[in-house]
């Protein structure tokens, strides 16, 4: 199975910061790296699929990037509707896996 | 507009059986793979299974192979999951999803407890 190990666990920051996730697959992938969001009490959003597609009505502050074993979300100027927890997933090969998760929080 | 509406939650013994379905809308049901995920309460979440767009091709995580069976009606537009001898780690919101993820239904819980 493919591991993906998911950092920071917990992230706070400000409105206007930069902010980044990491994921690192414990082998190649294939770029096939989608990251979600989730509220609380919702069920999780695909904000990118397949390492750097946003997916449409997503706003543009998101942008994944990443190859091989190594991804990255980035958002470029968090807004107050960001603070969500965040995860990502491998679908590169069966069984699927997520992330642990990452809880952006407001500073 | 897709949408995907989980139903057939509740709680239930442990090592009973309980059936999942997910009623989809505003898309051809029958030309996408389908899947379950799970949550955990307060925990991530987990594959649970896929089904290809005809029902040929099934896959499961390893903890319920053999106890949970994923299959579709597509003449129905309708996704299931079977849960057979089911356990407390079982307990979690199911969500149906379309595809490779890209649309969930809101989920629906289910609780293994005596």
């Amino acid at each position: 199975d493919i591991q993906m190990t998911q950092s920071p666990s917990f992230l706070s920051a400000s409105v206007g910061d930069r902010v980044t996730i990491n994921c690192k697959a414990s082998q190649n992938i294939n770029k096939y790296l989608n990251w979600y969001q989730q509220k609380l009490g919702e069920a999780p959003k695909r904000l990118i699929y397949n390492t750097n597609n946003l997916q449409t009505g997503i706003p543009s502050r998101f942008s994944g990037s990443g190859s091989g074993t190594d991804y990255t979300l980035t958002i470029s100027s968090l807004q107050p509707e960001d603070f969500a927890t965040y995860f990502c997933l491998q679908h590169n090969s069966f069984p699927l896996t997520f992330g642990s998760g990452t809880k952006l929080e407001i500073k | 507009e897709v949408q995907l509406v989980e139903s057939g939650g509740g709680l239930v013994q442990p090592g009973r059986s309980m059936k999942l379905s997910c009623a989809a809308s505003g898309f051809t049901f029958s030309n996408y793979g389908m899947a379950w995920v799970r949550q955990a309460p307060t925990k991530g979440l987990e594959w649970v299974a896929t089904i290809s767009y005809d029902g040929s091709s099934t896959y499961y995580r390893d903890s319920v192979k053999g106890r949970f069976t994923i299959s579709r009606d597509n003449a129905k537009s309708t996704l299931y999951l079977q849960m057979n001898s089911l356990r407390s780690e079982d307990t979690a919101t199911y969500y149906c999803t379309r595809g490779p993820l890209n649309y969930w239904g809101q989920g629906v819980m289910v609780t293994v407890s005596s």
